[in-house]
C-alpha cells in the first residue's frame, strides 16, 4: 500500500456512458498525475496537477475527457460518452521528494 | 518522446544476472524505474538525476550515463520475486515533471 488510493478498482460501462474515478493522494504531496495503460505499454500521461492549479494536459486527453482536483486535494477523472478504445487501466501517481507512489488503479472496460 | 527499452524479454534462472537498458533521443534530467507485477499498479524502485550517479536498492542497482542519455538497471542474483515487467520511466532536460515510460522489458525469474 503505497497510501494513493483510487475509487472504484473495476468499472464496466456501456459504451456512451460517463464514468468518473477517483484518486486520494498522499495528503502532503502537491502534485498529482493520471496516466492511462493499456495492455503491453508502459503508463502513457494524461495530466498533471501542482495543487489546485492543472498544468498540463496530453493530447491524448480529448474533450470527452476532464479533470479536477478541487481544493487541491483528491482530483477526479471523468470520460464522458465512453468508447471501447477508453478500455485500460486509468493510474494516479503522487510523487513526493525523489519517489513516485502510484496508487493501485481503476481497470475501465467498455463494452 | 518515449525512452527504448532493451531487451523486450528475459528468462533466468534463479540466482542469475539481468540488465535492462534504456536510451532515450533527448537530453535527460532523470530516468525512474518501476516493477510492475500482473494486474498492479508500478512500484517505484529507484530515481537516478543528472550527474551520472549509481544508486542500489537490495540487490537491484541502477546507472546513468548522461551522456549517453542511457540508463541500465542491475538485477543481481535474482529472485523469483522479481519476476514482472520493468518500465524506465524518463524525465527530459528543461522539460515539465512529466516521466515517459518506455513499453517495458518482461523479466521472467524461473526456479
Amino acid at each position: 500500500d503505497t497510501g494513493v488510493s483510487q475509487d472504484p478498482r473495476h468499472k464496466i460501462t456501456k459504451r456512451g456512458q460517463n464514468v468518473t474515478f477517483r484518486c486520494d493522494p498522499i495528503s502532503e504531496h502537491n502534485r498529482l498525475y493520471w496516466y492511462r495503460q493499456t495492455l503491453g505499454q508502459g503508463p502513457e500521461f494524461l495530466t498533471y496537477f501542482q495543487n489546485e492549479a492543472q498544468l498540463e494536459k496530453s493530447r491524448l486527453l480529448s474533450d470527452r475527457f476532464s479533470a479536477e482536483r478541487p481544493k487541491g486535494s483528491f482530483s477526479t477523472l471523468e470520460i464522458q460518452r465512453t468508447e471501447q478504445g477508453d478500455s485500460a487501466m486509468y493510474l494516479c501517481a503522487s510523487p513526493g521528494g525523489d519517489t513516485q507512489y502510484f496508487g493501485p488503479g481503476t481497470r475501465l472496460t467498455v463494452l | 518522446q518515449q525512452p527504448v527499452q532493451s531487451p523486450q524479454a528475459v528468462i533466468l534462472r534463479e540466482g542469475e544476472d539481468a540488465v535492462i537498458n534504456c536510451s532515450s533521443s533527448k537530453a535527460l534530467y532523470s530516468v525512474h524505474w518501476y516493477r510492475q507485477k500482473h494486474g498492479e499498479a508500478p512500484v517505484f524502485l529507484m530515481i537516478l538525476l543528472k550527474g551520472g550517479e549509481q544508486k542500489g536498492h537490495e540487490k537491484i542497482s541502477a546507472s546513468f550515463n548522461e551522456k549517453k542519455q542511457q540508463s541500465s538497471l542491475y538485477l543481481t542474483a535474482s529472485q523469483l520475486s522479481y519476476s514482472g515487467t520493468y518500465f524506465c520511466g524518463t524525465e527530459t532536460a528543461g522539460g515539465s515533471y512529466i516521466p515517459t515510460f518506455g513499453r517495458g522489458t518482461s523479466l521472467i525469474v524461473h526456479p
